[in-house]
């Protein structure tokens, strides 16, 4: 979709180790998301912003961190990634009238 | 989320016939979204209801959001092999802001 860029694309992480995954957006949205999909279990909401500076955490929120220090970035880290964390995982960003997401990060956790 | 029921969690039809995919939240909305997901793919965004009663349309796919803004449907008129994928609906209530959706539902279009 336009206007919502995640980096990266796939990662393979081992046990332990950190990542952080970036969303970007250009249309001065205020409210953005981060969501993992795993089969069987649909879009889960790990943490949302609000705005610039404010975070909040969703329905599955522990082993993740982010950080909003600018309105078009969010932030995801993993500061020691577990296998149970291997997913897709999307960021959205929405406005008043759409809602738009990026191209997804599959993340696996050997 | 249990919060948004979508049904039905599967619908195999032949090309050329119409379908209705049903979205119902437990809470009033704000807004509810559609989107189509292709198998490992990312979402695409197809429309936003926002009015109690209001009706959207693209290309050959309508969405109808309900006076008290707890149910949604999707309809697909003459189904097409291109309108196979994942239907998610999405929602914001209207007290949080939190976007949560549902399961979704799988479509395949037999040609």
């Amino acid at each position: 979709n336009a206007g919502v860029t995640q980096t990266p694309k796939f990662r393979v992480l081992k046990t332990g180790q950190s990542m952080t995954l970036l969303c970007a957006q250009d249309m001065n949205h205020e409210y953005m998301y981060w969501y993992r999909q795993d089969p069987g279990m649909g879009l889960r909401l790990i943490h949302y912003s609000v705005g610039e500076g404010t975070t909040a955490k969703g329905e599955v929120p522990d082993g993740y961190n982010v950080s909003r220090l600018k309105k078009q970035n969010f932030l995801l880290g993993l500061e020691s990634a577990a296998p149970s964390q291997t997913s897709v995982y999307f960021c959205a960003s929405r406005g008043v009238t759409e809602a738009f997401f990026g191209q997804g990060t599959r993340l696996t956790v050997v | 989320s249990q919060e948004l029921e979508q049904s039905p969690q599967s619908l195999i039809v032949q090309e050329g016939k119409n379908l209705t995919i049903n979205c119902t939240s437990s809470k009033t909305l704000y807004g509810l979204y559609w989107y189509k997901q292709k198998y490992g793919e990312g979402l695409i965004f197809l429309m936003m209801l926002q009015k109690g009663g209001e009706e959207k349309s693209h290309e050959k796919i309508t969405a109808k959001l309900d006076e008290k803004k707890q149910q949604s449907s999707l309809h697909i008129t003459a189904s097409q092999p291109s309108h196979a994928g994942i239907y998610l609906c999405g929602a914001d209530p209207i007290t949080g802001n939190q976007f949560y959706f549902g399961t979704g539902t799988s479509l395949t279009v037999i040609p």
